[in-house]
């Protein structure tokens, strides 16, 4: 079967930098996709990556190992307005997304 | 681009009455999705359709639910009879044809649903 497992909930501190773990097992890869979504909104996009290594992108950066079937979303300079839930999925061999069940972030100040 | 449009984004009704969520997708898009969130469920897959056809609709929960998109810019979602179970925020969301980037998932606002 397909599985993505994220952490449910994680705090942190305004200011600080945290690190959102993914791991997936899925039917081929064609990517992967960090979303973040604020209570009561719709998920947005976040990041893409399909090769191995870091990709950053301003306070945050996402990294991916095929090989290990790992991903992180890392956030630096924590601001409140982070506080969200931050959902990966990963595009398997058919390019259908799967979806992990999500990590709920609460940032304190 | 407006974006994804959804309506209503709210929706009040009672057990057994029929449900219908609408959808208006990014123009240009080929790709539609209908999405349930529930916090025990997280985000589910009920269906998707490409160039205005249903290709997967296994995430549908019963016979009950029925979708259909009779043109490239315009979708609904059907429930009938409801229940309150049903209750849920329901996502549309549509992306271009492609591989890898192209696969980004453009989310509407959602219909929250509460059924009494």
């Amino acid at each position: 079967g397909q599985n993505i497992d994220q952490p449910t909930e994680m705090t942190a501190t305004e200011g600080a930098i945290v690190q959102i773990n993914c791991t997936y097992q899925t039917s081929g890869f064609n990517g992967l996709f960090w979303y973040q979504q604020h209570a009561g909104e719709a998920p947005t996009f976040l990041s893409y990556n399909v090769l191995d290594g870091l990709e950053e992108k301003g306070r945050f950066s996402s990294f991916l190992s095929r090989s290990k079937g790992y991903s992180y979303l890392l956030l630096k300079e924590l601001q409140m307005k982070d506080s969200a839930s931050y959902l990966c999925a990963v595009l398997d061999s058919n390019y259908q997304l799967i979806w992990g069940a999500g990590t709920k972030l609460i940032i304190k100040p | 681009d407006a974006g994804v449009i959804q309506s209503p984004r709210h929706e009040v009704t009672e057990m057994g009455q029929e449900v219908t969520l609408r959808c208006k997708p990014i123009s240009g898009h080929d790709y539609l999705f209908w999405y349930r969130q529930t916090m025990m469920r997280g985000l589910e897959l009920l269906i998707y359709f490409n160039n205005n056809v249903p290709i997967d609709d296994s995430g549908m929960p019963e016979d009950r639910f029925s979708a259909k998109m009779p043109n490239a810019s315009f979708s609904t979602l059907k429930i009938q009879p409801s229940e309150p179970r049903d209750s849920a925020v329901y996502f549309c969301a549509s992306s271009l044809k492609g591989q890898g980037m192209f696969n980004e998932q453009f989310f509407g606002p959602g219909t929250r649903l509460t059924v009494l």
